[in-house]
C-alpha cells in the first residue's frame, strides 16, 4: 500500500547547529511532497514543499531535498534555533478525482538544546 | 491571509453525548475542506474531505454516521462526533483549500476529550 515513514522518531541537536530529518516514501506518483511543522497543541504549518520532478529545493534556513531513486526526502534546517523545536512531518500531495490529498508521514520530534 | 479557525479550541463532553466542531476560513472561499484526526504522538490521518454543498467523501474505516460532516458554505464547515465514547478522544483539525489548489491551509485544532 501507500505509505510515507520517517527514519528517526526523534532527534536531538545543539542550538546553533543544522539539523537534517529524513522520511522515506513508497508512492511514486506524488505529484509534490511537503514538509510541516507542528508546534504542541496546534496545527501544523507548511514550511516547504517540492514538486516531484526536483531534487532540490531551498527556502529561508531550510532546504528539502528529494532522491527519487531511493524514494527518500530531507529536510535541512540550517543554524536550529530553539522555536524550531517541534514535530516535523512529511507529507505526500497527490492529485486524485477532484482533489489533492495529503497522506502524512509519522513524524519526528526536533528538540534544540541552548 | 488564508486562515482557518476552529471552534471549540477545546472541549470535554460526556460519554454518549454529541459534540459539534466547527471550521471555518476567514479570508477566503474554500473549495474543499477536510477533517483529520491526531492520536497523541501520531500522525494526521485524514477522516473525509467535503465539498460546499455536497456530500463528504469518507475515509476507509471512518463511520459517516458516527462522524456527520456538513459543508453547507463555502466558509464553513462542521463535524459532528455522534454518541461520543471515550476511544473517540482525539484531536481534531481541519483544513482548507481554495481553487481546488495544492495547498491546504490549516486551522489550530480542536482537542476532545470524552469521559
Amino acid at each position: 500500500g501507500e505509505s510515507v515513514g520517517l527514519h528517526l522518531p526523534t532527534l536531538s541537536v545543539q542550538e546553533g547547529d543544522n539539523s537534517i530529518i529524513n522520511c522515506a516514501y513508497s508512492n511514486s506518483a506524488s505529484d509534490y511532497f511537503i514538509w510541516y511543522k507542528q508546534e504542541s497543541g496546534k496545527g501544523p504549518q507548511f514550511i516547504i514543499d517540492i514538486r516531484s520532478n526536483m531534487d532540490k529545493r531551498q527556502g529561508q534556513r531550510v532546504t528539502v531535498l528529494l532522491n527519487k531513486t531511493v524514494k527518500h526526502l530531507s529536510l535541512q534546517i540550517a543554524a536550529t534555533q530553539p522555536g524550531d523545536s517541534a514535530v516535523y512531518f512529511c507529507a505526500e500531495n497527490k492529485y486524485g478525482g477532484s482533489n489533492y490529498k495529503l497522506t502524512f508521514g509519522k513524524g519526528t520530534l526536533l528538540t534544540v538544546n541552548p | 491571509g488564508a486562515v482557518v479557525s476552529q471552534h471549540p479550541s477545546w472541549v470535554i463532553c460526556k460519554s454518549g453525548t454529541s459534540v459539534k466542531i466547527e471550521c471555518r476560513s476567514l479570508d477566503f472561499q474554500a473549495t474543499t475542506m477536510f477533517w483529520y484526526r491526531q492520536f497523541p504522538k501520531q500522525s494526521l490521518m485524514l477522516m473525509a474531505t467535503s465539498n460546499e454543498g455536497s456530500k463528504a467523501t469518507y475515509e476507509q474505516g471512518v463511520e459517516k454516521d458516527k462522524f456527520l460532516i456538513n459543508h453547507a458554505s463555502l466558509t464553513l464547515s462542521t463535524l459532528t462526533v455522534t454518541s461520543a465514547h471515550p476511544e473517540d478522544s482525539s484531536f481534531y483539525i481541519c483544513s482548507a483549500n481554495r481553487d481546488r489548489g495544492r495547498e491546504q491551509y490549516f486551522g489550530p485544532g480542536t482537542r476532545l476529550t470524552v469521559t
